[in-house]
């Protein structure tokens, strides 16, 4: 089956702490996104990569980190640097449906700080 | 200043009646594609329907419908039949032009659809 994974669905992050969320996918596809959704709100583009080995900031890059090293994978790190973390993440990668290009997202990953 | 507005923070609908759901986006490319998702309460994000900004045709996708007016730049989703399982948010989202290779897009704030029986 081809598709997006993420893991985990639930992550809790201490004060102080970096977490990874990891984003997988099996579409065989260059680009891949990261988003954050904040309550009641839409998406803002976090970080992405259009080709493996690099990666560029999105709208809100500050205190986040991701890495790219193979096609398949881009985890996102959420440093300590970044003060308000508690959101839902996801990630998404552009697909062709039909003779068109588009984004598909992965189940996401709820954040939470204790 | 927002690319894309929604200006209907809530919506209701009786079943099986048709829905339009609002979407108004900004943009000084010539080259761009408006999207709308859906997203349940578990939170996957759900593709719906695309339009291009050359499609002179409305896009349809079974009971979805993009009423897409340039000169407006409006991109208004019509949900036609409305099922109980079409409560959820939807979003308006953008993709500008692909030449600068960012190809991400932009959301608006999403409305909040509930299918009454």
């Amino acid at each position: 089956d081809g598709g997006i994974t993420q893991s985990p669905k639930y992550l809790f992050r201490k004060e102080g702490q970096n977490v990874t969320l990891s984003c997988e996918q099996n579409l065989n596809h260059d680009a891949m996104y990261w988003y954050r959704q904040d309550p009641g709100q839409g998406l803002r583009l976090i970080y992405y990569s259009q080709i493996v080995n690099d990666f560029q900031k999105g709208d809100i890059a500050e205190g986040y980190s991701v890495s790219r090293e193979k096609k398949e994978s881009f985890p996102l790190t959420v440093t300590s640097a970044q003060k308000n973390p508690t959101a839902f993440y996801l990630c998404a990668c552009i697909t062709l449906a039909g003779a068109m290009e588009t984004q598909y997202f992965g189940p996401g990953t709820r954040l939470l700080v204790l | 200043a927002q690319k894309i507005t929604q200006t209907q923070p809530g919506m209701f609908v009786q079943e099986k009646e048709a829905v339009t759901l609002d979407c108004t986006y900004d943009t000084s490319d010539q080259s761009y594609g408006l999207f709308w998702y859906k997203q349940p309460s578990s939170g996957e994000m759900i593709f719906l329907i695309y339009q291009g900004s050359y499609d002179e045709q409305n896009a349809t996708e079974g009971r979805y419908s993009l009423n897409f007016q340039k000169a407006r730049k409006s991109a208004n989703l019509v949900i036609s039949a409305s099922q109980l399982g079409d409560s959820a948010m939807y979003f308006c989202a953008m993709r500008e032009g692909k030449d600068t290779g960012r190809r991400a897009l932009t959301f608006g704030s999403g409305t909040r659809l509930q299918v009454q029986p």
